[in-house]
């Protein structure tokens, strides 16, 4: 268990929904991560956050967005849902800011997009 | 071509054996290597990093970083079924003062008794 929770561990919706992935950081960690992982493409990195500011950002679309609050969880919005998103979101928290070289994923969030 | 090109396998050895895992990339700014190991349907574990060339040990696995070649391997030794799992590089260059990590595809790795 590497201390990451995310909520919910399943979700099921419909193509231009709009749904919330939460995270909680592990205890003490400031900064946290959220990834795509589909079979195509591997595990690709979104958008990072550091106590409470946006960090670094990847590839993330648009109709994604992300905030960390004052509690350092993290919430993770996609709306206008179309079937390419439906892929497993990891959620990873470390320790420094910089971060790269230690991260801790959470056991992550399988969306599918009817 | 990718920036991480790692085989996907599926690499099937005997309990027993020594595994070899590789990356190969083409950023020659990646200074953190890491190695992660990913169960099915679970979250990837950190196994190793390194920082720059060299080699590093934690118990049956050796990492190591040859940055002149852009290869990167992951060595396990007396391997286990327990191993069995799909096994990660991620390496990260500084981006405005963090260190994000691109990743290989994985490797799966299958360790049959």
């Amino acid at each position: 268990d590497s201390g990451v929770t995310q909520t919910p561990k399943h979700l099921i919706t419909a193509t231009g929904q709009r749904v919330t992935l939460r995270c909680s950081p592990r205890s003490g960690d400031l900064s946290v991560y959220w990834y795509q992982q589909s079979l195509d493409q591997g595990l690709q990195f979104l958008i990072q956050y550091y106590n409470g500011e946006e960090r670094a950002k990847g590839n993330i679309l648009e109709r994604f967005s992300a905030q960390q609050f004052p509690d350092l969880h993290s919430e993770l919005n996609l709306s206008s849902l179309e079937l390419g998103d439906s892929a497993l979101y990891f959620c990873a928290s470390s320790p420094s800011v910089t971060g790269g070289n230690e991260q801790y994923f959470g056991p992550g969030t399988r969306l599918t997009v009817t | 071509q990718k920036e991480v090109e790692q085989d996907p396998g599926p690499l099937s050895v005997p309990e027993g054996a020594i595994v070899s895992l590789n990356c190969t990339y083409s950023n020659s700014a990646f200074q953190y290597f890491m190695w992660y190991r990913q169960y099915s349907r679970k979250g990837p574990e950190l196994l190793m990093y390194t920082y720059s060339s060299g080699n590093k040990e934690d118990g049956r696995f050796t990492a190591q970083v040859d940055k002149s070649s852009k290869y990167i391997s992951l060595f396990i030794r007396d391997s286990q079924p327990s191993d069995s799992a799909t096994y990660l590089c991620a390496m990260s260059a500084t981006s405005g003062g963090s260190y994000i990590p691109t990743f290989g595809r994985g490797t799966s790795l299958i360790v049959h008794p």
